[in-house]
């Protein structure tokens, strides 16, 4: 059965504290790892997919990177509206996306 | 491009009672699904519609809840009777393409079950 593990489950950082969220997996077969943002009373947006072990994606203050066994989204320079929670998935050969169970991440200003 | 719609965006009821959520997905997005979200967890899977077809349910309670897709795009979830454990997030999400992997889902932001 495919397994997602997030940590911390919550980070609170001062504005321009940079740090790394980890999500770690097993799984038989991984077709695709993301990672998505829920902000309060809103579903899941979609910010990165990654492929295979080695592959790094930017999006603005965010950097997603993977390896055989885990992945880490690293935020630099954090600003208060990157407060959210951040879930990570796993997809192998069945197709279904298995989540886990997100970091809260707060940011102060 | 409008989102995925839900509707209600609440719901509170008693157990044992019956409720029903709709969504209306992306224009032309060929895959929905349905998933639960329990407080302080992950969305959890319940039904995968590819068109008008089941592609995945085998996570979905079926003693209790029921899905049904319209002519390939609406789609209702049902539950029926309620228990206190279905209280959560239910939350519709649409892809593009049918049969397709690493596809990104687009997410509805769903409907908030209270079951008293």
């Amino acid at each position: 059965e495919d397994q997602v593990t997030q940590s911390p489950e919550a980070l609170r950082l001062q504005e321009g504290e940079s740090s790394s969220l980890n999500c770690s997996y097993t799984v038989s077969g991984l077709r695709g790892l993301f990672w998505y943002r829920q902000d309060p009373g809103k579903g899941p947006e979609f910010l990165f997919t990654l492929y295979s072990a080695g592959e790094e994606k930017e999006k603005e203050r965010l950097k997603a990177t993977l390896t055989k066994k885990e992945s880490f989204l690293h935020i630099t320079a954090p600003k208060p509206e990157d407060s959210a929670t951040y879930l990570c998935a796993v997809q192998a050969s069945g197709s279904r996306l298995t989540f886990g169970e997100g970091t809260q991440l707060t940011v102060n200003p | 491009e409008a989102g995925v719609a839900q509707s209600p965006r609440y719901k509170i009821i008693e157990k044992r009672q019956s409720v029903a959520f709709w969504c209306n997905p992306i224009s032309g997005h060929a895959t929905l699904y349905w998933y639960q979200q329990i407080l302080g967890q992950g969305p959890k899977l319940l039904i995968q519609f590819q068109n008008n077809g089941v592609v995945d349910d085998s996570q979905l309670p079926k003693d209790r809840f029921s899905a049904e897709r319209l002519k390939g795009v609406d789609s209702t979830l049902k539950i029926q009777p309620a228990k206190l454990e279905d209280s959560a997030v239910y939350l519709c999400a649409s892809s593009q393409r049918a049969g397709r992997l690493n596809e990104k889902l687009f997410f509805g932001s769903g409907t908030q079950l209270s079951v008293l």
